[in-house]
């Protein structure tokens, strides 16, 4: 099956600095990339999402990067916000005809005020 | 917030019990997934349904069984044969490719 790594486990910023969080993937068939963000106590939520055929994304002050080559993804976050801090997860799929998400490890990332 | 519910929200069992985690949902969604998490582990996928009455294991299915009748539900059971119980369960579904997947608020299991 598929194999995601997620890096870096845990990430602290300063508010307003930037913060990134990479992630490799091991099948090359794999073309969805969405990343979630889980906030304490509740539930995992889209906040991006790339497909294979687009090479960046962005919304606001989120953007994501697709290296299809080098089978890396990579979640942005510019002018970080206290409310930005959470468990932040990335997933690929795999399965041939099947939609089925691996996810990483998970980052959380604590942005200090 | 609607769209896939999972209930309760705690539950409290004694080792050797077979305890069942309801998900049920109303996006209309073919496919639905069970996941494991645990600190530091990430998501971990249990089982997965791509259709009515047909359902694949995941990762870590052992000591886990599901059932998949209707369309908008799939429960989970953990049998005793589960070592290690104790664990915060997701359920969530998706309608297939290249598609996010829609969570529910999970089910805490506690055994003891």
């Amino acid at each position: 099956g598929e194999n995601v790594e997620q890096h870096p486990s845990t990430l602290s910023v300063q508010e307003g600095d930037s913060a990134v969080i990479k992630c490799t993937y091991s099948d090359s068939a794999s073309n969805y990339f969405p990343w979630y963000k889980q906030e304490l106590g509740k539930r995992p939520q889209l906040i991006i999402d790339i497909r294979s055929n687009v090479g960046e994304k962005k919304d606001q002050r989120i953007a994501v990067t697709l290296n299809k080559t080098a089978k890396h993804f990579s979640l942005h976050i510019t002018e970080t916000q206290p409310e930005d801090s959470a468990v932040y997860f990335c997933a690929a799929s795999f399965g041939g005809g099947s939609y089925i998400p691996t996810f990483g490890r998970g980052t959380s990332l604590i942005v200090h005020p | 917030d609607g769209g896939i519910t999972q209930s309760p929200k705690y539950l409290f069992r004694k080792e050797g019990q077979n305890v069942t985690l309801s998900c049920e949902q109303n996006l209309n969604h073919d496919a639905m997934y069970w996941y494991r998490q645990d600190p530091g582990q990430g998501l971990r996928l249990i089982y997965y349904s791509q259709i009515v009455n047909d359902f694949q294991k995941g990762d870590i299915a052992e000591g886990y069984s599901v059932s998949r009748e209707k369309k908008e539900s799939f429960p989970l059971t953990v049998t005793s044969a589960q070592k290690n119980p104790t664990a915060f369960y997701l359920c969530a579904s998706g309608d297939g490719m290249d598609s996010p997947l829609h969570f529910g608020n999970g089910t805490r299991l506690t055994v003891t």
